[in-house]
């Protein structure tokens, strides 16, 4: 059975902080992997990874996959408090269509 | 506002009460699916539409369950004979699927189902 495990289930940190975020997961066929960020509501998208070795990156944040260790990390550089939210990492298997998340990561960035 | 918008944001209902939410996905987008998520958990897959058809269904997915996309564009899913192990978020997301490469699923804010 697909799966995704996420570390730490929850992290609390004070502004300024670095956070690395871990994802790990045992698919069958993997195709692709899905960092999205979940605040009061919908999840929103971050990152989708491929290949391993190559960052991706936006203004703080930024993703690593290793496709032979199977698992993705997020970082957040100068944490704030409006980067609180749950970190979602799902999988998508070469297989099917549907996502499977992991449990997320709840991040509190305190002032 | 041209994103993912599902009705009701909020729905209580009493065990045994059948119950039908709506998703809009974003207009140019092919692909429809539904999700449930419970508290502390990340969102389980629960269907999804190609256009009008329905091409994948969790096993999550009990027989009181049903999903239609019927003219391609909005969805309903309809829970009958509600119980309150079906108290959760549903979440609806879609995306544009062009050839082999993994669509980015965009999410809606999702509906509340409480049942009593």
């Amino acid at each position: 059975e697909d799966k995704v495990v996420q570390s730490p289930l929850s992290l609390v940190v004070h502004e300024g902080d670095t956070v690395t975020l871990n994802c790990s997961y045992e698919v069958t066929n993997f195709r692709s992997l899905l960092w999205y960020k979940q605040e009061k509501k919908a999840p929103t998208f971050l990152f989708m990874l491929t290949s391993s070795g190559i960052e991706k990156k936006s203004g703080r944040l930024s993703s690593i996959l290793d496709k032979k260790e199977l698992f993705s990390i997020l970082n957040i550089t100068a944490t704030q408090t409006g980067d609180s939210a749950i970190y979602l990492c799902a999988v998508v298997p070469n297989y099917g269509q549907n996502f499977v998340f992991g449990p997320g990561t709840r991040l509190s960035v305190l002032p | 506002d041209t994103g993912v918008s599902q009705n009701p944001r909020h729905k209580i209902t009493k065990r045994g009460q059948n119950v039908t939410f709506r998703c809009d996905p974003i207009s140019e987008h092919n692909r429809l699916y539904w999700y449930r998520q419970t508290l502390g958990q990340g969102p389980e897959f629960l269907t999804y539409f190609q256009n009008e058809a329905q091409l994948e269904k969790s096993r999550l997915l009990s027989d009181r369950f049903s999903a239609e996309r019927p003219k391609g564009s909005f969805s309903t899913l309809e829970i009958q004979r509600t119980e309150q192990g079906d108290s959760a978020m549903y979440l609806c997301a879609s995306s544009f699927r062009q050839g082999a490469v993994t669509d980015t699923q965009y999410f809606g804010p999702g509906t509340r189902l409480t049942v009593l």
